[in-house]
């Protein structure tokens, strides 16, 4: 059964740093990785998607890495800025199940 | 885009009741559906799989005559939480898998239902 962790669970930083943050998954037979965003009371907005052959994807301010092998990814923001502040999600989508397994969510803040 | 909307966007009712939940794909049509369940500060939760013209697939846990899924057509799932109780109170977020788009494995998920059951 997949399990993904995400540490640490809330991170506070002031605005202009760069930031990383971490995800971990149990099992690495997975399709793909993907990054999400949660605002509070809200739903997911996708932020990248990484396929099990890639080692990362780039969009704007936002890098994510893939280490199948290690079972880890990382979340890479650069210059971070206030409105960057939100729950950030990984989930793992898996060969087998076919399924999305969420991990526990990393609460960021930027303090202006 | 790959647009995926819920209907209500929040909703409260009275212990006991029933309560049904609409999730539509706008701009494509989806053979699979999930449902997913959040509680506060707790990370999403797969419910069921729905796939179009056949009956859902429950993960352990979610009992099946509580939460009916029911997916008619390519562009509509439909949640509906029966009997319900202040536990089922929750935040419950549909995706859908567009079979056409370059990525098969990729979701697209809805804004979410907020359920409040008093």
């Amino acid at each position: 059964k997949q399990e993904v962790t995400q540490i640490p669970a809330a991170l506070s930083v002031p605005e202009g740093e760069n930031l990383v943050l971490n995800c971990s998954f149990t099992d690495s037979a997975i399709y793909n990785l993907q990054w999400f965003r949660q605002d509070p009371g809200k739903g997911l907005t996708s932020l990248l998607l990484i396929q099990s052959s890639q080692r990362e994807q780039t969009s704007g301010r936002l890098n994510a890495s893939l280490d199948k092998s290690s079972g880890r990814s990382t979340l890479y923001i650069a210059a971070s800025q206030p409105g960057d502040s939100a729950t950030y999600l990984c989930a793992a989508f898996n060969f087998g199940n076919e399924k999305l397994t969420f991990g526990t969510g990393t609460r960021l803040t930027i303090i202006p | 885009g790959a647009v995926v909307s819920q209907h209500p966007s929040w909703v409260i009712c009275k212990s006991g009741t029933s309560v049904k939940i609409e999730c539509r794909s706008l701009d494509f049509q989806a053979t699979t559906m999930f449902w997913y369940r959040q509680f506060p500060k707790q990370s999403l939760m797969l419910m069921a799989t729905s796939n179009e013209g056949s009956k859902a697939t429950y993960e352990q846990g979610v009992e099946k005559d509580k939460f009916l899924i029911n997916h008619a057509s390519l562009t509509l799932s439909t949640l509906t939480v029966t009997s319900a109780h202040p536990e089922d109170s929750s935040f419950y977020i549909c995706s859908a898998r567009r079979p056409d788009a370059g990525a098969w494995d990729e979701q697209y998920f809805g804004p979410g239902t907020r359920l409040t059951v008093t």
